[in-house]
This record gives structure tokens, sequence and C-alpha cells, in this order.
């Protein structure tokens, strides 16, 4: 049972256009989201987080948007640039639990071309 | 500051050996996890140590065992290996005081069973 779902394997976006990665959750236990970014033959690297008393967290080029009652949170990179070229993973945890495990999606292989 | 140190990167068993594979967190994080990454699957929960104790494990058989020492580092031992468990085997700290679920990675341990 996949509790967190990231249904868009790969996107493909132009160098200075928006780039926006999905995500779905299916526990409503969840209250705390992540988006870690993966390049490869590397760890994942934390990217931002939000806590689920917002909707809403933005660090300079990225922005996590969470809508509660949907269960979805999105990642918007704006301008991409060809860097940001990786995976995407997208986990979520109950942080009221006081533990450190995560449930991550499968992932999104972003790719920006000039 | 060093890194997570993941030993070995590479390694190469057949199926029904054992594998041991080693973590040494950064330095003063006292929280290590692991987790399984196979293509389509994501990133797997496999266990989470803190201070030398279990604090939480993952739905992986119970050929999957870990460990922790006083040091903080960390093992993961699989005994009987099948050729499903051909992974990236990932492990993470993280530091007390830092955002929940911010998680630092090492660049895994590829295992490869044939």
């Amino acid at each position: 049972d996949q509790q967190v779902k990231q249904n868009s394997p790969s996107l493909s976006v132009q160098e200075g256009r928006i780039s926006i990665l999905n995500c779905d959750y299916t526990n409503s236990m969840f209250d705390y989201f992540l988006w870690y970014k993966k390049y490869p033959a590397e760890g994942p690297t934390f990217l931002i987080s939000i806590s689920s008393i917002k909707d809403k967290n933005e660090d300079g080029r990225f922005t996590v948007f969470l809508n509660k009652s949907a269960k979805h949170l999105s990642l918007h990179i704006v301008p991409s640039q060809p860097g940001d070229s990786a995976v995407y993973f997208c986990a979520a945890s109950a942080i009221s639990g006081n533990t450190d495990k995560l449930i991550f999606g499968t992932g999104t292989r972003l790719q920006v071309f000039p | 500051k060093a890194g997570v140190t993941q030993t070995p990167r590479y390694l190469i068993k057949t199926r029904g050996q054992q594998v041991t594979l080693s973590c040494s967190p950064i330095s003063g994080h006292r929280s290590v996890s692991w987790y399984q990454q196979t293509p389509g699957q994501g990133l797997q929960f496999l266990f989470e140590y803190f201070s030398e104790t279990q604090r939480n494990k993952g739905n992986f058989p119970g050929r999957f065992s870990g460990r922790q020492f006083s040091n903080s580092r960390s093992e993961m031992n699989v005994s009987t290996l099948e050729l499903g468990d051909s992974a990236l085997y990932l492990c993470a700290s993280n530091r007390a005081s830092g955002p929940p679920g911010e998680l630092f990675f090492g660049e895994g341990s590829r295992l490869t069973v044939l």
C-alpha cells in the first residue's frame, strides 16, 4: 500500500520555465511533509519541508504547497535551471511519534533542458 | 565536517549468503536510519536507531537486522540473501536539534545479489 504517491515518473521542462512536481498521500496522520532531491551516485539531499499547519512554504526558487483536504502537495521551482535536473522524492512523516521514519514516494525525474 | 559515510560502496553476493553494511553518521548525530531504494519502489524505511536502541522498524522480514554502537555508528545485516534484495541501501543521520525529518544521507551501498 503506497501511502505517498508520485504519479508522474518523469517531467521535462525548459530552462527558465516553472517546474511543478506533484505528490499525493493517503494517511491523514501525516503532519509533516518534505521534498528531497537526488543526483545519480549521490544520496538524497533535503530540499524543503512544510508542516500541516501551513499551506505554503517558500525558500528561494522553491515553494511547496499543501492542500490538506485533497491530501496533495506540490513543489514549484521557478525559474527552472539545468542544475535542477535530478530525481525528486516527496516524503511524509508523523512527527508526533518522535521518530525519523519517513514514507517516501517513488520519485519524479526532472529534466531541465536549455 | 564529514558527511555520512557508508561502506562498502559496492558489493556483489550470491543467493544464500549474508552481508553486513556499515554506516558512520555525521559527528554529533545520534539518530541513524536505514532505507532500501529499488527501481519503482522509491525509498523504503528499514529501521531507525537512537542511542543504541531501535526506535522504529519497517515492514521487512526478519532477515534484515541492524544495530547501533555507543559511538552512534550503525550496521545492518541481511542474511540468506535473495535476488530481490538487490538494491541501494541508504543510511541517514539526523541532528536532534534540526527540523523534523531533515535527514542527511550517505551515498549508499549498492548490493547486487546473483
